[in-house]
């Protein structure tokens, strides 16, 4: 089974502030999911990559394969930013898997 | 499109009762995947459906955990008898093919007094 390991637990920044979040997973694997979850508790889906960079608005999603790493950054952030951020691989690497989870990483965003 | 659909989205029971989680995934989507989540032990997979058919279940707790999709437009998950270490919040996600981008249902939040 892939073992996931999201850092930082907990990040609060001030708004404008170049955020970044980093994952590693043990398992080679096709593709990760960087999700998003809002007080609310809903979950979305930010971005599925499996090399290179990926970007959209303000986030940008990068993979290193071989590191078995991954980072999630948000550009010039926003309260409306504040949610927990989880990462996602295939459960045993392959793409047609369902997903384990990092434990997440709990970000707040003050004005 | 509605997105995934859960159903009930707030359940409260007591233990020892039959619980029947309801999940109608986007329609064209041919896999589907129930997942369970709590503070202790954050997101977790239960079970995953291709074409209708089970994949993996090695996810799902015990036995008093059974899962089902009759249709492509329909999947079950039960818990009976219930026990209060049962309380999570229930997400059913379903994507387009195996391999792409997951979309999450509401999740159901259960309750087991």
């Amino acid at each position: 089974k892939n073992e996931v390991e999201q850092s930082p637990q907990n990040l609060t920044a001030q708004e404008g502030e170049f955020i970044t979040i980093n994952c590693s997973y043990s398992v080679g694997i096709s593709a990760l999911h960087w999700l998003q979850q809002h007080p609310g508790g809903g979950i979305v889906s930010l971005f599925m990559l499996s090399s290179g960079k990926k970007k959209h608005g303000r986030l940008i999603a990068t993979i290193n394969i071989q590191e078995k790493h991954s980072s999630l950054h948000i550009t010039a952030s926003h309260p409306r930013d504040s949610a927990v951020y989880i990462c996602a691989v295939p459960y045993s690497g392959g793409g047609a898997d369902g997903l384990t989870f990092g434990k997440g990483t709990h970000l707040i965003i003050q004005p | 499109d509605a997105g995934v659909i859960q159903s009930p989205r707030h359940e409260v029971t007591e233990m020892g009762q039959e619980v029947t989680l309801r999940c109608k995934p986007i329609s064209g989507h041919n896999s589907l995947f129930w997942y369970r989540q709590t503070m202790m032990r954050g997101l977790e997979l239960l079970i995953y459906f291709n074409n209708n058919v089970p994949i993996d279940d090695s996810g799902m707790p015990e036995d008093r955990f059974s899962a089902k999709m009759p249709n492509a437009s329909f999947s079950t998950l039960k818990i009976q008898p219930s026990e209060p270490r049962d309380s999570a919040v229930y997400f059913c996600a379903s994507s387009l093919s195996f391999g792409s981008g997951q979309f999450f249902g509401p999740g159901t939040r259960l309750t087991v007094l």
